[in-house]
C-alpha cells in the first residue's frame, strides 16, 4: 500500500520567508509524528498528533514553528520568518497508534539562503 | 548525556561479514525499541521493533534488547553491499508515561559493506 508522503521533496528559501511543508499519513493510521534532521543534531522530535487530542508540541524550538493536522489526516508543518538555522530535512511519520512502529516519508529537505 | 548513544561509526565491513550494531540508552521507561535503516537522501526505513527482552529474528536481522544493562543490539548475518547505510536505534516509553510515543534517536552508525 501506499506509505507516507511529504511535499516538497526539496525547498528552498530566503531567510525571513514563511515556509509550508505538507504530510500525508498512510491511511489509517491515527498518529502522525513530524521529526527534523540535521547534521550535528541527528534525529529529533517535534511535535506528534493522536487522534482528537490535544498534539504534544513540546518538540517545537521556537514559537516561529507550528503545526497542524486536519481531518485526522494530512498535516502541514509551517515555519514562520525562516533562519538559517531552520535548515534542515524534515520527516514526517506516521503510526497505528501511541507508542507503536512508526513509519517515515522521505522528508523535505530545507534550505534557507 | 543524551538518552541514547550510538556510536557513530563509521563501520566498514567486508561482504559476508556479521555486523554487531549497538546502542545504550540511560532512562529505564524506555521500553519499545526500534532499528531503522536510512539511505542517503531518504527517510529512515524500519527494520526491527521489539517490546521485551531477549532476541527477534527476521530473516539476516536479528534485534537483541538487554533491559538490565540498558542495551541494545542489531546483528547483521551474511552483510551485502546492498546493506550500506545509516542504522539508526530509537527507542520510546511505555504506554502512560509522558509524552510516550515520541521516539528518542541514537546519532546513528554508517555501515559500509564492501565487495
Amino acid at each position: 500500500g501506499a506509505g507516507v508522503s511529504q511535499s516538497p521533496s526539496n525547498k528552498v528559501t530566503e531567510k525571513g520567508k514563511d515556509v509550508e511543508l505538507r504530510c500525508d499519513p498512510i491511511s489509517g493510521h491515527t498518529a502522525l509524528y513530524w521529526y527534523r534532521q540535521s547534521l550535528g543534531q541527528g534525529l529529533e522530535f517535534l511535535i506528534y498528533f493522536q487522534g482528537n487530542s490535544a498534539p504534544d508540541k513540546s518538540g517545537l524550538p521556537s514559537d516561529r514553528f507550528s503545526a497542524e493536522r486536519t481531518g485526522g489526516s494530512v498535516s502541514t508543518l509551517t515555519i514562520q520568518r525562516t533562519q538559517q538555522e531552520d535548515s534542515a530535512v524534515y520527516l514526517c511519520a506516521s503510526s497505528p497508534g501511541r507508542a507503536r512502529e512508526q513509519y517515515f516519508g522521505p522528508g523535505t529537505r530545507l534550505t534557507v539562503t | 548525556q543524551k538518552e541514547v548513544e550510538q556510536d557513530p561509526g563509521p563501520l566498514s565491513v567486508p561482504e559476508g561479514a556479521i555486523v554487531s550494531l549497538n546502542c545504550t540508552y540511560s532512562n529505564s521507561a524506555f521500553q519499545y525499541f526500534m532499528w531503522y535503516r536510512q539511505y542517503s537522501r531518504k527517510g529512515p526505513e524500519l527494520l526491527m521493533y521489539t517490546y521485551s527482552s531477549g532476541n527477534k529474528e527476521d530473516g539476516r536481522f536479528t534485534a537483541q534488547v538487554d533491559k538490565s544493562s540498558k542495551y541494545i543490539s542489531l546483528f547483521i548475518r551474511d552483510s551485502q553491499p546492498s546493506d550500506s547505510a545509516t542504522y539508526l536505534c530509537a527507542t520510546t516509553l511505555n504506554a502512560g508515561g509522558t509524552s510516550y510515543g515520541k521516539l528518542t534517536f541514537g546519532q546513528g552508525t554508517i555501515l559500509t559493506v564492501h565487495p
